[in-house]
Order: C-alpha cells, then structure tokens, then sequence
C-alpha cells in the first residue's frame, strides 16, 4: 500500500519552462489537494478536488492548473514557471467526514525555477 | 475555519513530557481540534483529533478545554525522533470537503 506517490522529488526549471506535477494514491479517497511551502512557512492551499472531475481553487491557485480525471491521479501543472514558484509542493488525500488519518500526505516535490 | 495560536517554538528534555498547547477560542461546535506534525523535509503527518472529549492513541494525548477554547497535545515520553513542526488545525468534519489550514505551528526541539 503505497499511500500518496508524488514524482519527482526534485526539479530545476528555467524561467517560463512548464511542467506537471504528478501525484497518484492508491486508496480510493474522493478528496485530493494541491500544496506548497515556502521556507519558514506553513502549507498553503493550491488546488483542490472532490472527486473526478471536479476541482477548485484554494488560497494561491495564480499560476497552477489542475484536472482531475480518475480518482488515483491528480496533477499540478505550472504552465509558464516563475521564480516565485520556487517552492515545496506536497499532495495529499483524504476521506469524506471523519476518519482516523484526516489527510494523507506526499513526500514532496522540491521545485527550483531559475 | 478558525483560527489557532500556537508558540513559535518549544524545547524538551528526551524522556520528559512534552505538552504543546493551541489556542482555538473562536472554535464553532461543529470544528474538531486536528494535531500533525512536519519532520524536517517530510510530508505532514496526522497524529490526533478531537471534537470534545480527550482521546489518546498511540502516538499521544490530546487534552481538550471544557469550553473548547484551548488545547493541549502531550508526548507522554519524548524522543529525538520527536523533533518536528507541530500544527493544531480545526475544522469542520462532516458530509462535505473541509480544507486544511495551516498556520506556522510549534517547532519542538527534543535534546538529549
């Protein structure tokens, strides 16, 4: 049981350059979100999902896109990166209502745009 | 969500105690008091949550205010593999999505 899988663990983007962000689970929770950690801070909102095909913002969505089409995977796609996205992403998933782990979360993605 | 108050930063001697307090005085009746904690470069990872009641499991304790105002999470036997951020997040849990919020939460150092 392999819980949240994100790929890569570390990027180096150039400015303007675009990549996905991949991130799958395998425990068939409805819920997967999108977010990222800058040095010092706590996790911020990107992107959220309550199912296949549906997504919606969170608190810093500028910059990201999402799509949500099975309940396993849920990209993060940077269409145009920027230094600013330099940034720790983590994915996580979860269950509706109660429930023992709430979230599960991702080993992070680093990303680095020079 | 509401929002919590935590100590930037907390020290404890391994095998001692460590007692992690939140406050959440604008908490609705419908929010539960969540605990994770982040070890260096790692995901967060839940470790407790409460509504009213205090629960305990294997990992700690959390202590809830009768007014659920305020919280407290303990590590009855602190070891060095506790050193990590600490967050307390509350949020409604029922029928639908309910986001995380995350403030900068507590970073506890357990020494030798």
């Amino acid at each position: 049981n392999a819980g949240v899988t994100q790929t890569p663990k570390f990027q180096v983007l150039k400015t303007g350059q675009s990549m996905t962000l991949q991130c799958a689970q395998d425990m068939n929770h409805e819920y997967m979100s999108w977010y990222r950690q800058d040095p010092g801070m706590g996790l911020r909102l990107i992107h959220y999902s309550v199912g296949a095909g549906i997504t919606d913002q969170g608190e810093v969505p500028n910059g990201y896109n999402v799509s949500r089409s099975t309940t396993e995977d849920f990209p993060l796609r940077l269409l145009s990166a920027a230094p600013s996205q330099t940034s720790v992403y983590f994915c996580a998933s979860s269950t509706p209502g109660q429930g023992r782990a709430g979230y599960t979360f991702g080993s992070g993605t680093r990303l680095t745009v020079v | 969500d509401a929002k919590t108050t935590q100590p930037p930063s907390m020290d404890c001697a391994e095998g001692r105690a460590a007692n992690l307090p939140c406050n959440h005085s604008t908490i609705s009746g419908n929010e539960y008091v969540y605990w994770y904690r982040q070890i260096h470069s790692q995901g967060p990872q839940y470790i407790i949550h409460g509504l009213k009641n205090n629960e305990t499991n294997e990992m700690a304790s959390l202590i809830i205010t009768e007014d659920r105002k305020s919280s407290t999470l303990i590590l009855p036997h602190a070891t060095l593999r506790d050193t990590a951020v600490y967050y307390c997040i509350v949020r409604v849990v029922g029928s639908g999505y309910s986001t995380l919020t995350f403030g900068k939460g507590t970073m506890l150092l357990v020494s030798p």
